[in-house]
């Protein structure tokens, strides 16, 4: 099993600062991973796929970047709806599937 | 526009079967460019997947659920629905359905989701 483990757990910033979240892999999973965004009472939103590429309607100021077992998520200027919980997930022992612990991401 | 959508009971007794239903609308679930998924969340925790199923019948599961699993599809009503079997609380979740794209140039990912459905084990 890939295990996913996502750092900080919570991260706290304030409107305009810059947010870096991480995801380490268990194993090598080349650039299959995606990132989710989820806000409280709503299923997730796909942000990012295949570690770098922004899904449909994402803005310009979140990114994705890493590949093999080390990636990462940069919200470049934090808008006050981007305060939510992000989670990364890998395909690369697709069809099993996992998702990381998720990084929170507040209001400082 | 692709829109997924959970149906099933709120309320489940332990050690009984839970069962959920997904009604894809705005698309065909026989589409061969599409797999079906599910996903749960235990309140305030994280995101698990359960399982996958594709319009032929071809399932993957969760190894740490498969024992108390199946996924199933009715192509007829464009549904998909899962069965949990032998609930106990832990499976005290919301329970989300998802599109997968299976090819490019559509994300490899779970990018079209249902809103969710609690669900409570409880007597």
């Amino acid at each position: 099993e890939i295990v996913l483990t996502q750092s900080p757990a919570t991260l706290s910033l304030s409107p305009g600062e810059r947010a870096t979240l991480s995801c380490r892999a268990s194993h090598y999973i080349s650039i299959y991973l995606a990132w989710y965004q989820q806000k409280p009472g709503q299923a997730p939103r796909l942000l990012i796929y295949d570690a770098s590429n922004r899904a449909t309607g994402i803005p310009a100021r979140f990114s994705g970047s890493g590949s093999g077992t080390d990636f990462t998520l940069t919200i470049s200027s934090l808008e006050p709806e981007d305060f939510a919980v992000y989670y990364c997930q890998q395909r690369s022992n697709w069809p099993l599937l996992t998702f990381g612990g998720g990084t929170k991401v507040e209001i400082k | 526009q692709l829109q997924l959508q959970e149906s099933g009971p709120g309320l489940v007794k332990p050690s009984e079967t839970l069962s959920l239903t997904c009604t894809v609308s705005g698309g065909s679930i026989s589409s061969r460019s599409s797999y079906w998924g599910w996903i749960r969340q235990p309140p305030g925790k994280g995101l698990e997947w359960i399982g996958t199923i594709y319009y032929t019948g071809n399932t993957y599961y969760n190894p740490s659920l498969k024992r108390r699993v199946t996924i199933s599809v009715d192509t007829s009503k464009n549904q998909f629905s899962v069965n949990l079997s032998s609930v106990t609380a832990a499976d005290t979740a919301v329970y989300y359905c998802a599109r997968w794209a299976a090819a490019a140039p559509d994300p490899l990912a779970f990018d079209i989701w249902g809103q969710g459905t609690m669900v409570t084990v409880s007597s």
